[in-house]
């Protein structure tokens, strides 16, 4: 079975300054596809980004980027230069091959302050 | 704005009682899927559908049902509804291509349901 760890419930960031919010995962299948949401106060859950586990390369989209270590089974979201706006719940999910479902962590509360 | 759109936004009702949740994929999109978010189980697979076909059931209740119609809208019902069932109801869709494929499901705004 596969499962999503996230083990940071709530993290604090100014605003401009980057921040980690850490992922692992657990599967025994090759081939699996990960996926960061995020939900802010107002419900809706927004894609981010992906990362294919044959991807060579880390997953960059904008102020987000996932730095993904295979062999540690970990694909940790950086998102830089953070926002006000930024403050949501996130969300890290995994999808394996043979199987359209997503799996969710719990999730991580980020709070930027000004 | 994710491109699927679910309806009503918000529900309240009564135990016992049956609804019924809207969904409407992205253009183009077959599969749609159903999840349920509460602060006790967390976000929860219940059901896909790929043009107009069961493709994988999740932990979905046998009191909960589903459908994806020809014009590919999906319909979520929920019936005999108890306190328990309070919860946050996504529709999510993706290309649905071959079964397995690593698709970004993209969510609609949910539903939020309050059973009383």
């Amino acid at each position: 079975a596969q499962k999503i760890t996230q083990t940071q419930p709530g993290m604090f960031v100014q605003e401009k300054e980057a921040v980690t919010l850490d992922c692992t995962y657990d599967t025994s299948d090759p081939s699996y596809g990960l996926f960061w949401y995020k939900q802010p106060s107002s419900g809706e859950m927004i894609f981010l980004i992906y990362q294919g586990s044959y991807d060579q390369q880390n997953a960059t989209e904008g102020r987000y980027s996932l730095n993904f270590q295979k062999a540690r089974k970990s694909a940790n979201l950086v998102i830089s230069a953070s926002q006000l706006g930024d403050s949501a719940m996130y969300f890290c999910a995994i999808n394996v091959l043979g199987t359209d479902k997503l799996i969710f962590g719990t999730g991580t509360r980020l709070q930027v302050f000004p | 704005d994710s491109g699927v759109t679910q309806t009503p936004k918000h529900l309240i009702t009564a135990t016992g009682q049956r609804v019924t949740l809207r969904c409407s994929p992205r253009s183009g999109d077959l599969s749609v899927y159903w999840y349920q978010q509460s602060l006790d189980q967390g976000l929860q697979f219940l059901i896909q559908y790929y043009n107009g076909e069961e493709r994988a059931k999740g932990n979905i209740l046998e009191r909960f049902s589903a459908q994806q119609f020809p014009d590919l809208h999906s319909e979520l019902n929920l019936s005999s509804l108890e306190l328990g069932d309070s919860a946050l109801y996504f529709c999510a869709s993706s290309a649905g291509g071959a079964s397995g494929g690593q698709e970004t499901q993209y969510f609609g705004p949910g539903t939020r349901l309050l059973v009383l």
